[in-house]
């Protein structure tokens, strides 16, 4: 059964850093990954859809990398901001059709 | 990216009455819908999958009966809480995937559920 780790759990920075959130997945074998940022009693906005056959995908200054093999994927995220801060998901998904799987977030916290 | 609505956005109830939501696709056609709950500073677990004229698939522990869902159409998911009690307050989200591109799934913006 496909498991999604997300580490850390919380992490607190000053504006300006960059920064690393990490995903780990227990089965390699999967359809694609999808980033989400959680605002406080909001829905999911989507951030990054990486297919299974990709390595990375940018935008602005989010970048996810996949790596299928050793079933991790990193968000890094550039000159961070205060408007940053939210919960950030990591989920993916086996098959086509399927729903994603869920990681349990990673809280940012970014102060000015 | 594509849009998916739901309604009501936050509803209160006595317990014992019936809630139902909506999840609609509003520029695409969704066959197959899922819906999430979410508890506080939990991540989201998937009850159920419903595809467009067949009945619902759902997750191991999920009560079918408790839980209605109908996916009559291409474009709209209703879940339907029976009975509700306090334990089941919690946020419901929809997610719909299907036609719209390349396996990406499009959530709604939740239901916060609320029983008294």
């Amino acid at each position: 059964k496909q498991e999604v780790t997300q580490i850390p759990a919380a992490l607190s920075v000053p504006e300006g850093e960059n920064l690393v959130l990490n995903c780990s997945f227990t089965d390699s074998a999967i359809y694609n990954l999808q980033w989400f940022r959680q605002d406080p009693g909001k829905g999911l906005t989507s951030l990054l859809l990486i297919q299974s056959s990709q390595r990375e995908q940018t935008s602005g200054r989010l970048n996810a990398s996949l790596d299928k093999s050793s079933g991790r994927s990193t968000l890094y995220i550039a000159a961070s901001q205060p408007g940053d801060s939210a919960t950030y998901l990591c989920a993916v998904k086996v098959q086509a059709g399927t729903a994603l799987i869920f990681g349990k977030g990673t809280t940012l916290s970014v102060s000015s | 990216g594509a849009v998916v609505s739901q309604h009501p956005s936050w509803v209160i109830c006595k317990s014992g009455t019936s809630v139902k939501i909506e999840c609609r696709s509003l520029d695409f056609q969704a066959t197959t819908m899922f819906w999430y709950r979410q508890f506080p500073k939990q991540s989201l677990m998937l009850m159920a999958t419903s595809n467009e004229g067949s009945k619902a698939t759902y997750e191991q522990g999920v009560e079918k009966d408790k839980f209605l869902i109908n996916h009559a159409s291409l474009t709209l998911s209703t879940l339907t809480v029976t009975s509700a009690h306090p334990e089941d307050s919690s946020f419901y989200i929809c997610s719909a995937g299907g036609l719209a591109g390349a396996g990406e799934q499009f959530f709604g913006p939740g239901t916060r559920l609320t029983v008294l």
